[in-house]
């Protein structure tokens, strides 16, 4: 079974600098999908970025980008230029390509961020 | 705005009652999952239905149980409650069951068990 991790339960950073969110995760399937979440108070799940599997390129989208590794299972995000809107919950996420009940996401843990004015 | 909306928002029940939750998305959005936040825990899933037929489910016990309506919508079902089912549902939905076609949430139903 595929397991999320996210070791880093809370963050902070300064508004404007940089900060970077850990996720590692387990699986024996060699296409998947990777994505980061975020959670804000409204509880609302919200997509920032994802990753497929088979991309060796790392997604970016503005300010958000990630550093996939594969070999390792990792998969880290980066904030660029924090906003005070940017603190939240911030799940990552995995998906089998396979449809039903493996199609599925699983959770991390998440790691709550803080952006400090 | 996702145009997925949940209701009610909060909901207080006694152990042994039975609760429904309910999601109703945009047209076309034929799959929809439901899923389970335990408090400082990431969403688990429970089950996902696609042209009113479950089609995947997670490791919940058959209390649990859901319908998908040909508007739609949904409901989850929670029979013999429990005091550890007090979480937040999530219900999210998408066009299909590609992953080109995004997830869309809702903003869950927050349940308590008394």
């Amino acid at each position: 079974a595929q397991t999320v991790t996210q070791s880093q339960p809370e963050m902070s950073v300064q508004e404007a600098e940089t900060v970077t969110l850990s996720c590692t995760y387990d699986t024996s399937e060699s296409d998947y999908y990777l994505f980061w979440y975020k959670q804000p108070p409204s509880r609302q799940m919200i997509l920032v970025i994802r990753q497929e599997a088979y991309k060796q390129q790392n997604a970016t989208e503005n300010r958000f980008s990630v550093n996939f590794q594969k070999a390792a299972k990792s998969f880290s995000l980066k904030i660029s230029d924090s906003q005070l809107g940017d603190a939240a919950m911030y799940f990552c996420a995995y998906r089998s390509p396979y449809g039903g009940s493996q199609g599925n996401l699983i959770f991390g843990k998440g790691t709550k961020l803080s952006v400090k004015p | 705005e996702t145009g997925v909306t949940q209701s009610p928002t909060h909901l207080i029940k006694t152990r042994g009652q039975q609760v429904t939750l309910r999601c109703s998305s945009q047209s076309g959005h034929n799959t929809v999952s439901w899923y389970q936040q335990a408090l400082g825990q990431g969403p688990q899933f429970i089950f996902q239905y696609y042209r009113e037929e479950e089609n995947g489910r997670g490791n919940f016990p058959p209390r649990f149980s859901g319908l998908q309506f040909p508007n739609y919508s949904s409901e989850l079902n929670v029979n013999a409650l429990e005091l550890d089912d007090s979480a937040l549902y999530l219900c999210a939905t998408r066009s299909g069951t590609g992953e080109n076609s995004p997830l869309h949430f809702g903003n869950g139903t927050r349940l308590t068990v008394t």
